[in-house]
């Protein structure tokens, strides 16, 4: 069962914010909740993560609603090479406590168009 | 600095075969997983490792088997390898599962079972 749900798509001009959004209203109280996104067919590559207060890196900001219960990852200034799968991951509901992976939903394919 | 580095990145296999996949990490992370990717689906977890010497099972563990005898190295079997395996398999590593976990993926191995 999905812990995650994400829009399938979405479409950004560049240079605009891209705003992705995420529910999570399953979340734990000390659950972080983490984006990652996947260009092509490579990797997935780590962008930010958050417990309560929003958060801002070189990347993205991540925001967080103050029931936890959703996300929005923002892209300020969206560019070509932003276009990519976006997932808003959460751990899963199985394995040892204090042990769980993290798993991944189908994500938000995103592209940035000029 | 290699990062997570998979072996082999492309593979053909016949129906009945069996095949091992391998994940090296130079990291020195104590976590390993083992994800695999199809179309439309994001990333299933199939197993992972949370240190040298376990295992466990993760969203999609059937047909599967790994070993993690050595830190740095994650294998991934397939004893008699199935049309429904064809897939690209991802495997990453982390430091640890907490407040700043952050997964490292490897580049991918494609296998297409005939």
């Amino acid at each position: 069962d999905a812990k995650t749900t994400q829009p399938p798509s979405m479409d950004c001009a560049e240079g605009r914010a891209a705003n992705l959004p995420c529910n999570h209203s399953t979340i734990s109280g000390n659950e972080y909740v983490y984006w990652y996104r996947q260009i092509h067919s490579q990797g997935p590559q780590y962008i930010i993560h958050g417990l309560k207060n929003n958060e801002t890196n070189e990347m993205a900001s991540l925001i967080i609603t103050e029931d936890r219960k959703s996300s929005t990852l923002i892209l300020p200034h969206a560019t070509l090479r932003d276009t990519a799968v976006y997932y808003c991951i959460v751990r899963a509901s199985f394995g040892e406590a204090g042990n769980t992976p993290l798993v991944f939903g189908k994500g938000t394919r995103l592209s940035v168009i000029a | 600095n290699a990062g997570v580095t998979q072996t082999p990145k492309f593979r053909v296999l016949k129906t009945g075969q069996s095949m091992t996949l391998l994940c090296a990490q130079d990291m020195n992370h104590e976590y390993m997983y083992w994800y695999r990717q199809d179309p439309g689906m994001g990333l299933r977890l199939i197993h992972y490792s949370v240190g040298e010497g376990t295992t466990a099972k993760g969203e999609v563990p059937d047909g599967y088997n790994v070993s993690r005898l050595k830190k740095q190295n994650f294998l991934l079997g397939l004893e008699s390898a199935a049309p429904s395996q064809t897939s690209v398999y991802f495997c990453a590593s982390s430091s640890g599962q907490g407040s700043n976990e952050k997964l490292f993926f490897g580049s991918g191995t494609q296998l297409s079972v005939l």
